[in-house]
């Protein structure tokens, strides 16, 4: 089965550039997704099919996905943007990362 | 406004059984495939069961397959998880979510608030 794999912690100054990875076996072939996961609440779309936003999304989150790695990247970093952050594919079914959390200090 | 909204969670002991629910409103629910996925305590998130937009099509993950059953009234505008032999390990928050896809592609928005499932004697 397809795995996908993510640190388990990224950290990031008040308004720099936070980048989480998300890696597996020629991931560049497959759309990924993200969510976000704010403690205590359901997840959150906030990219889809690799650099898509969702409506109300802010600009500052992007993505991109080549090779091996996908790259969630959320520019001007803000404390609000603390959460979990999960990658996901489909490989014929729904395939999760294991989860990063964003930590602003 | 797309709403989920999941109930039935609670306090069952092993071997037992529990029915969630999930009220969808917001759009056309028989258009659109759904699924449950499941979170335990402190770990990430498991893609548990979907069900296709008619209901007769449906799918689960080898940890639940047996046990589990998904199902759909589209007159009512729900979603149904039948979970029977429920085991420790199955002991976690399950979200409902509306299957979003293009192209072959399968990604899922929204999400529900959740229901807890705790198995414990």
């Amino acid at each position: 089965s397809y795995e996908l794999t993510q640190p388990l912690s990224v950290s990031v100054a008040l308004g720099q550039t936070a980048r989480i990875t998300c890696g597996g076996n020629n991931i560049g072939s497959k759309n990924v997704h993200w969510y976000q996961q704010k403690p205590g609440q359901a997840p959150v779309l906030v990219i889809y099919r690799d650099s898509n936003r969702p409506s109300g999304i802010p600009e500052r989150f992007s993505g991109s996905n080549s090779g091996n790695t996908a790259t969630l990247t959320i520019s001007r970093a803000q404390a609000g943007d603390e959460a979990d952050y999960y990658c996901q594919v489909w490989d014929s079914n729904w395939v999760f990362g294991g989860g990063t959390k964003l930590t602003v200090l | 406004e797309v709403q989920l909204v999941e109930s039935g969670g609670g306090l069952v002991q092993p071997g037992g059984s529990l029915r969630l629910s999930c009220a969808a409103s917001g759009f056309t629910f028989s258009s659109y495939a759904m699924s449950w996925v499941r979170q335990a305590p402190g770990k990430g998130l498991e893609w548990v069961s979907a069900i296709s937009g008619s209901g007769g099509s449906t799918y689960y993950a080898d940890s639940v397959k047996g046990r589990f059953t998904i199902s759909r009234d589209n007159s009512k505008n729900t979603l149904y998880l039948q979970m029977n032999s429920l085991r420790a390990e199955d002991t976690a928050v399950y979200y409902c979510a509306k299957r979003e896809q293009w192209l072959g592609d399968n990604w899922f928005d929204p999400w529900g608030q959740g229901t807890l499932v705790t198995v414990s004697s």
